[in-house]
């Protein structure tokens, strides 16, 4: 199963934009790489998506490396409510039936400052 | 433009006692499912269903039960709740089950059991 590294905490400051990378070199061809966020306990926020091409939202930009090992979420002006845990994930095949389990790992904590 | 709604929000049990977590959305999604989240383990899929009428077991089936008689609704049943079972569990739902359909989660059931 493809796995995700992120750094566990970035800073940045408020208006400025938030680039937070995220590595998953063993991703396979047909698996979609997902970005979601949690503020607090609060049930993940889904973000963005894509499979290979860069994509474009109304809340952010994700960029995918050409061989797809590693991609970039794009906060283009970081606000204080953007303060939460970032998850980049591969949606991955679980072993009973068809269902693709997100296996979110720790996410890297974004803090905007003033 | 309520989403995926979950009841209750916080729950208090005794061991050995049963309940009923509730979820529903109202967005037409076919795909449905239940995922507990542990400090530092991530979330983990319990139970999902494709349909009405479907379900199937995640990784961490064991002393849950689900049913789907409506496109709407996804109930998550404890028969005999355990300790091991404080979390706080989120239901998510999407138009398909396959890759390129992004969940949306609701905003979780925090469970105490003791």
């Amino acid at each position: 199963d493809a796995k995700t590294t992120q750094p566990p905490s970035m800073d940045c400051a408020e208006g400025r934009a938030a680039n937070l990378p995220c590595n998953h070199s063993t991703i396979s061809g047909n698996e979609y790489v997902y970005w979601y966020r949690q503020i607090h306990s609060q049930g993940p926020q889904y973000i963005i998506h894509g499979l290979k091409n860069n994509e474009t939202n109304e809340m952010a930009s994700l960029i995918i490396t050409e061989d797809r090992k590693s991609s970039t979420l794009i906060l283009p002006h970081a606000t204080l409510r953007d303060t939460a845990v970032y998850y980049c994930i591969v949606r991955v095949r679980i072993s009973s039936g068809s269902a693709r389990q997100l296996t979110f790992g720790s996410g890297t904590q974004l803090t905007v400052l003033p | 433009n309520a989403g995926v709604t979950q009841t209750p929000k916080f729950q208090v049990l005794k061991t050995g006692q049963s309940m009923t977590l509730q979820c529903a959305q109202d967005m037409n999604h076919e795909y449905m499912s239940w995922y507990r989240q542990d400090p530092g383990m991530g979330l983990r899929l319990i139970h999902y269903s494709v349909g009405a009428g479907i379900t199937d077991q995640g990784e961490v089936p064991n002393g849950y039960n689900v049913s789907r008689s409506t496109t709407e609704d996804f109930p998550l049943r404890l028969l005999s709740a355990a300790p091991s079972q404080t979390s706080v569990y989120f239901c998510a739902s999407s138009y398909g089950g396959a890759d390129g359909s992004p969940l949306h989660f609701g905003n979780g059931t925090r469970l105490t059991v003791t």
